[in-house]
C-alpha cells in the first residue's frame, strides 16, 4: 500500500524559505521507473505542478518557479524535500506531494497523493 | 506547452449521468490528460489516463464502473453514470509535455460538480 505525508510549517513569514518535507511508504525512489512530484493548490483555485524528482536523480522544475525551488530525495529516510525561497502570501496553498510510477515502460500521471498540508504566507 | 480548459462547473440529478469535458489547445489532439477527483477538503485522487483512444491503462484504485472516459478531437471526456452524493468534488485534467529541461505538467481550472 502506498501512502505519502506532507510535514512543514503551517505558517511562514514573507521573503522566508520554505521547507516541506515528503515522507512516503510503500515504494522506494531507488527503484527505477519512480518519481515524487510536488504540487499546490491556493484556496480555491486550480492545481499547479511545482517540481518532480525520479529515482535517477532527475529533477525537473516548473518553469515560472524554477529560480525558487528546490528537490532532494534522502532514500534513506524515504523523504522528498522541496525548498521553496522568498515566500510570499500568493504563495499561500494546500501543498501535495503524489507518486508517479512508470507502469510497461509507460510513465502515468500523479496516481498516489497524499493529504496536503495548508501553508500560509503572512 | 498545451493549455487545458475545463467548464468551471456542472450539475447532475442523483442517478443521472454527468460527462465532464476537457478541452486541449489547438495542436495537441494526440495528447493523453490525466482525470482527478477532489473530494470537498480532501486531496485529488487519481481516476483514469485517457487518450483519443479511450482509457490508457488502467482506472485508480477503487474507481467504480460507473466511470468511464472518452476522447475526440481536443476533448477527453469523463462519464459518470448513475451519479452518487459521493461524486461530488471538483474535477481536474492533467498532462505532461515535453521532456528533458522543456517538461512540464499542467493543470485544468477545474470542474465543480454539484450532484442535485
Amino acid at each position: 500500500q502506498i501512502t505519502l505525508k506532507e510535514s512543514g510549517p503551517t505558517l511562514v513569514k514573507p521573503t522566508q524559505t520554505l521547507t516541506l518535507t515528503c515522507t512516503f511508504s510503500g515504494f522506494s525512489l531507488t527503484t527505477s521507473g519512480v518519481g515524487v512530484g510536488w504540487i499546490r493548490q491556493p484556496p480555491g483555485e486550480a492545481l499547479e505542478w511545482l517540481a518532480l524528482i525520479y529515482w535517477d536523480d532527475d529533477e525537473r522544475y516548473s518553469p515560472s518557479l524554477k529560480t525558487r525551488l528546490t528537490i532532494t530525495k534522502d532514500t534513506s529516510k524515504n523523504q522528498v524535500v522541496l525548498t521553496m525561497t522568498n515566500m510570499d502570501p500568493v504563495d499561500t496553498a494546500t501543498y501535495y506531494c503524489a507518486h508517479r510510477p512508470k507502469y510497461n515502460s509507460v510513465w502515468w500521471g500523479f496516481v498516489y497523493w497524499g493529504q496536503g498540508t495548508l501553508v500560509t504566507v503572512s | 506547452q498545451p493549455v487545458l480548459t475545463q467548464p468551471p462547473s456542472a450539475s447532475a440529478s442523483l442517478g443521472a449521468s454527468v460527462t465532464l469535458t476537457c478541452t486541449l489547445s489547438s495542436g495537441y489532439s494526440n495528447y493523453k490528460v490525466d482525470w482527478y477527483q477532489q473530494r470537498p477538503g480532501k486531496g485529488p485522487r487519481f481516476v483514469m489516463r485517457v487518450g483519443t483512444g479511450g482509457i490508457v491503462g488502467s482506472k485508480g484504485d477503487g474507481i467504480p464502473d460507473r466511470f468511464s472516459v472518452l476522447g475526440s478531437g481536443l476533448n477527453r471526456y469523463l462519464i459518470i453514470e448513475n451519479i452518487q452524493e459521493e461524486d461530488e468534488g471538483d474535477y481536474h485534467c492533467g498532462a505532461d509535455y515535453g521532456s528533458g529541461s522543456n517538461f512540464v505538467w499542467v493543470f485544468g481550472g477545474g470542474t465543480k460538480l454539484t450532484v442535485l
